[in-house]
């Protein structure tokens, strides 16, 4: 069964402080790996895919990077409008067309 | 807007009702899923559909949770004799299909179960 798992479940940082998220998954052939930014009361905002090891994305102060078992996210100098729960989720070959979610960690930047 | 969007936002509903939710994809997209949602928690899948085929369902769908999608268009999850562990948010989303694995969200339909 595929599995996982996200570290912290919540972190605080002060605005400018950078730091990174941990994704920790384990599946059977990884078709891709995605992270989504989710505001309280709506729908996951698409971030990245990353597909194999070794293969990085950036898309302003936020940097996703993936291995062969996890997958960082980085931000760097955060800003309060960075906010919000960052999802990962994982496609696999042996389980068709489904995503299966991490449960998230809750960023708050404090200015 | 050209996202995917689902309708209502909202739903307040006495157990034991039946509820159905619309979901409305990307246009271009041939691929529908739902999921459900829990406060905390990341969400779970519940169904996909290619084109007007339903080709996998999660044993989280019981009896009662049915969906459709008739033309290959839109889409309808409809929850009979509604239960209070029901209240969650259900989410829809789209894919290209082939290679293309992302899926876009919309902004799902919060159901409470009274």
């Amino acid at each position: 069964e595929d599995q996982v798992t996200q570290s912290p479940e919540a972190l605080r940082l002060q605005e400018g402080e950078s730091s990174s998220l941990n994704c920790s998954y384990t599946v059977s052939g990884l078709r891709g790996l995605f992270w989504y930014r989710q505001d309280p009361g709506k729908g996951p905002e698409f971030l990245f895919t990353l597909y194999s090891a070794g293969e990085e994305k950036e898309k302003e102060r936020l940097k996703a990077t993936l291995t062969k078992k996890e997958s960082f996210l980085h931000i760097t100098a955060p800003k309060p409008e960075d906010s919000a729960t960052y999802l990962c989720a994982v496609s696999a070959e042996t389980s068709g067309s489904r995503l299966t979610f991490g449960e998230g960690t809750q960023l708050t930047v404090n200015p | 807007d050209t996202g995917v969007s689902q309708d209502p936002r909202h739903k307040i509903t006495k157990r034991g009702q039946n509820v159905t939710f619309r979901c409305d994809p990307i246009s271009e997209h041939n691929r529908l899923y739902w999921y459900r949602q829990t406060l905390g928690q990341g969400p779970e899948f519940l169904t996909y559909f290619q084109n007007e085929a339903q080709l996998e369902k999660s044993r989280l769908l019981s009896d009662r949770f049915s969906a459709e999608r008739p033309k290959g268009s839109f889409s309808t999850l409809e929850i009979q004799r509604t239960e209070q562990g029901d209240s969650a948010m259900y989410l829809c989303a789209s894919s290209l299909g082939g290679i293309w694995y992302e899926q876009y969200f919309g902004p799902g339909t919060r159901l409470t179960v009274t």
